[in-house]
């Protein structure tokens, strides 16, 4: 029963390099969200998709890009990651469809040099 | 632009007290709320959710809303080391498909 499964837990990557995070549930929820968790900021949604074949913006989009390869997966492509991009990201998915009950995913350390 | 407002803590408590954790939130149209706990270097974790003004109960949590004083509150009675951790407060955005989470409150209990 792993519920959200995110990879990698950890990453370096210089300025200008591109990644992707993945982010699998076994739990068929319909909503998955992709945020970011930086000091003194708070969560912030970076991405959501409500359902398969939908997404759309979150409150800090710039410099992502998302794409929900099935009703499992949803994956965050950074094409070319800044500094300003290290931070922790979570994958989330939700039983509920306005999103409210979030299970996280552990997190992926990321840090760009 | 939606804001949730929590005392970033830290708040220190002795084992056996009841530990009281404050959140107030910006928009009216808010109807669902929500209290995550997250340990340091951990996701976080739904421990407590409430959609009518009043109180809810769950084992030692309750969460107390009050819609016309926008406040939401989390009460941990007889607090235990292991509470120990942020607790981030979360507010719908009035039917959007986002949560708007405050920066979270650190609690601490002491032994």
């Amino acid at each position: 029963n792993a519920g959200v499964t995110q990879t990698p837990k950890f990453q370096v990557l210089k300025t200008g390099q591109s990644m992707t995070l993945q982010c699998a549930q076994d739990m068929n929820h319909n909503s998955m969200y992709w945020y970011r968790q930086d000091p003194g900021m708070g969560l912030r949604l970076i991405y959501y998709s409500a359902s398969e074949g939908t997404t759309d913006k979150g409150e800090v989009p710039n410099g992502y890009n998302v794409s929900r390869l099935n009703k499992r997966e949803f994956s965050l492509r950074l094409e070319s990651a800044a500094p300003s991009q290290t931070s922790v990201y979570f994958c989330a998915s939700s039983e509920t469809p306005l999103g409210e009950k979030l299970f996280f995913g552990s997190g992926t350390q990321l840090s760009v040099l | 632009q939606k804001e949730v407002e929590q005392n970033s803590g830290p708040l220190s408590v002795p084992e056996g007290a009841i530990a009281s954790l404050n959140c107030t939130y910006s928009d009216r149209g808010s109807q669902s709320f929500f209290w995550y706990r997250q340990y340091s270097g951990k996701s976080p974790e739904l421990i407590m959710f409430i959609y009518s003004n009043g109180d809810k109960e769950d084992g030692r949590f309750t969460a107390q809303l009050n819609k016309a004083s926008q406040y939401v509150s989390l009460l941990i009675r007889d607090s235990q080391p292991s509470d120990s951790a942020t607790y981030l407060c979360a507010v719908d955005g009035a039917g959007s498909y986002q949560l708007t989470f405050g920066k979270g409150t650190k609690l601490s209990v002491i032994p």
